[in-house]
């Protein structure tokens, strides 16, 4: 059973902080982690993946891996109130057919 | 806009009725996927096609539900004698690659509502 799992928060967090969103998994054959970002009403955009161990920066963004420990995590320094949304984690186990399994999300709240 | 495009956007229909759904994929992109997304609830899969090869359906879609992808190009979901627990978002994606690195682009999806 492929499981990943977010605390659905809502995360509160003030204008120019840094926001910490984590995701643990089940599965240790889970290759490929993929953060998405969802406002209310609105479709998943995609905005970061990451495949090997460590960091990956883009912009204000990191996604940080630990295969290890299963667990994924996504910084957004210098939030801002447009940040406010669902970020759902997404992993994808090799060797089947590439589908990813959701978590549910976790609530972030930029407040000025 | 080369985007995922879904129509309609918003549904709203009778418990019984059927309903259909369009997804048109990026143009260059070989697979498609449909999704449903309830509130609080992260998407979850329901089938996939390669081009026009319907490749896997998950155990969430049961035989009320039917899609296709007839050219390889736009795909239609449809939902035969609606009940009221199909009411969700309904989501199209679409990805290039088959493998690991399956980033996956939505499309703004249908909200289906049944009375």
């Amino acid at each position: 059973q492929k499981e990943v799992e977010q605390n659905s928060g809502p995360l509160s967090v003030p204008e120019g902080a840094i926001a910490s969103l984590n995701c643990t998994y089940s599965d240790r054959g889970s290759q490929s982690f993929f953060w998405y970002r969802q406002y209310s009403g609105k479709s998943p955009e995609l905005i970061m993946s990451i495949y090997s161990n460590g960091d990956k920066e883009d912009g204000r963004f990191t996604a940080q891996l630990n295969k290890a420990s299963q667990y994924v995590s996504l910084l957004i320094r210098d939030s801002q109130p447009s940040d406010s949304a669902t970020y759902l984690c997404a992993v994808i186990v090799a060797g089947g057919s590439y589908i990813p399994t959701f978590g549910r999300g976790t609530s972030l709240i930029v407040h000025p | 806009d080369t985007g995922v495009s879904q129509n309609p956007r918003h549904k709203i229909t009778k418990r019984g009725q059927n309903v259909t759904f369009r997804c048109d994929p990026i143009s260059e992109h070989n697979r498609l996927y449909w999704y449903r997304q309830t509130l609080g609830q992260g998407p979850e899969f329901l089938t996939y096609f390669q081009n026009e090869a319907q490749l896997e359906k998950s155990r969430l879609l049961s035989d009320r539900f039917s899609a296709e992808r007839p050219k390889g190009s736009f795909s239609t979901l449809e939902i035969q004698r609606t009940e009221q627990g199909d009411s969700a978002m309904y989501l199209c994606a679409s990805s290039l690659v088959a493998g690991a690195d399956n980033e996956q682009f939505f499309g703004p999806g249908t909200r289906l509502t049944v009375l």
